[in-house]
């Protein structure tokens, strides 16, 4: 079954600290793996995404990295702001034109906060 | 102003009744989705359109049902076989099929009691 696995459920940082949530997937077909972040009582929100080409992507503080021999991948959030506490999904889905295969599978999600 | 509208944002019903959930976007995609969200499960699949007058269910399908008679349109009904009806409803949509790239809408929250 494909799966993506997300961890760890929670996360308390200290501002200015570094988040880290992991996840891990199964299927090696999946070549596409974004992040999204979710406010509570909205939507959530494309953060970052990466492809198995790269290691890292960074977008400001938020940064992916990607070990495609470990079938793991983690968003690293740098000098974490009290904004940033949301819930963050990782998702993971491959490139097939149409049909089920490339819905997104999506983890469990980790609940992020940041203490000021 | 581009986006994705869910209406309304809270909404209430009766135990066996179906309801319907409204979903609109005007970024002119192909596909859009409907998801289920309930506390520490994520999001799950419930159906997806990847173009009019077509759609395919996903992971949680039953007892739910959907229509995409227009391309800025997806709408939602929660029938009363849904055993389990009561969370956070989530529409999606991107510009093609295959699900890369999806913009969500605010959500609505439904309570059945």
């Amino acid at each position: 079954q494909q799966q993506v696995k997300q961890s760890p459920q929670s996360l308390i940082v200290q501002k200015g600290g570094i988040s880290i949530i992991n996840c891990a997937y199964e299927n090696t077909a999946f070549d596409y793996f974004p992040w999204y972040q979710q406010f509570p009582g909205k939507g959530p929100a494309l953060l970052i995404a990466i492809r198995p080409d790269v290691s890292e992507k960074k977008e400001g503080r938020f940064t992916i990295s990607f070990n495609k021999s470990a079938k793991q991948f983690s968003l690293h959030i740098m000098d974490s702001q009290p904004g940033d506490s949301a819930t963050y999904f990782c998702a993971a889905s491959m490139s097939t034109y149409g049909g089920s295969q490339g819905n997104l599978i999506f983890g469990k999600g980790t609940k992020l906060s940041v203490k000021p | 102003d581009g986006g994705i509208t869910q209406s309304p944002k809270y909404l209430f019903r009766k135990e066996g009744q179906n309801v319907t959930l409204s979903c609109e976007q005007n970024l002119n995609h192909d596909a859009m989705y409907w998801y289920r969200q309930d506390p520490g499960q994520g999001l799950r699949l419930i159906y997806y359109s990847q173009i009019v007058n077509d759609f395919q269910k996903g992971d949680i399908a039953e007892g739910y049902s959907v229509s995409r008679e227009k391309k800025e349109s997806f709408p939602l009904t929660v029938t009363s076989a849904q055993k389990n009806p009561t969370a956070f409803y989530l529409c999606a949509s991107s510009i093609a099929p295959g699900g890369r790239e999806q913009y969500f809408g605010p959500g609505t929250r439904l309570t059945v009691t």
